[in-house]
């Protein structure tokens, strides 16, 4: 069974450098979606795509922060000059969409990637 | 707006004992409710969902039931076990895309 991985599991970085994370989705899977997650709260929605297509993006994704997902299948998740506010958990999940805007699908997380930032 | 409320922990139960996890919604529209679990060392992982008022999500001897009236969606389990013992998230997805989380109520069950 191959859900939904991500990489690296733990990053830590100095303050001020760019870091990347990668998700790949369950293979069938047209929707991706990340997630920011601090000690404590919940998961706050960042962005989705549909297929290659970037649908929303949360007011919380600055412009310090890019994700793509070329070919609709893998994505990245860039931060540029991060910040010790960064620090969280990012987590991608996926999800198959049966109908073109809405759905109730359910998605289905990955185990996330630790940002430290010093 | 959209938001989901949930009951502060942490929560302590012996074994067998009931359980009971609130969840509050906001919500423009008719949303989908779910109730997400994450085991220690794990993934958030989804445990059960209802996708309108009156319906009953359950899975693993959970329940919960849509309540469009008190905008509920609260969690029940009649007898807990040791490996029960997570953290638990209700969320919200309006329109099938983005999805709201609570803040999580951490379940420990005590033999």
């Amino acid at each position: 069974d191959t859900g939904v991985s991500q990489d690296p599991r733990h990053k830590i970085t100095k303050r001020g450098q760019n870091v990347t994370f990668r998700c790949d989705p369950i293979s069938e899977h047209n929707r991706l979606y990340w997630y920011r997650q601090t000690l404590g709260q919940g998961p706050e929605f960042l962005t989705y795509f549909q297929n290659e297509a970037q649908l929303e993006k949360s007011r919380l994704l600055s412009d310090r922060f890019s994700a793509e997902r070329p070919k609709g299948s893998f994505s990245t998740l860039e931060i540029q000059r991060t910040e010790q506010g960064d620090s969280a958990m990012y987590l991608c999940a996926s999800s198959l969409a049966h109908r073109s805007l809405t759905s109730t699908d359910t998605q289905y997380f990955g185990p996330g990637t630790r940002l430290t930032v010093l | 707006g959209n938001s989901v409320t949930q009951m502060e922990g942490p929560v302590t139960l012996s074994e067998e004992a009931f359980l009971t996890i609130n969840c509050t919604y906001t919500a423009t529209g008719y949303p989908s409710l779910f109730w997400y679990v994450q085991y220690p060392g794990e993934g958030l992982q989804l445990l059960l969902k209802a996708t309108k008022a009156d319906d009953k999500g359950s899975n693993k001897g959970f329940e919960a039931t849509y309540r469009k009236e008190t905008t509920s969606f609260h969690l029940e389990k009649g007898s807990v076990q040791v490996s029960d013992s997570a953290v638990y998230f209700c969320a919200l997805s309006p329109e099938g895309n983005q999805f709201y989380f609570g803040t999580g109520t951490s379940l420990t069950v005590i033999p």
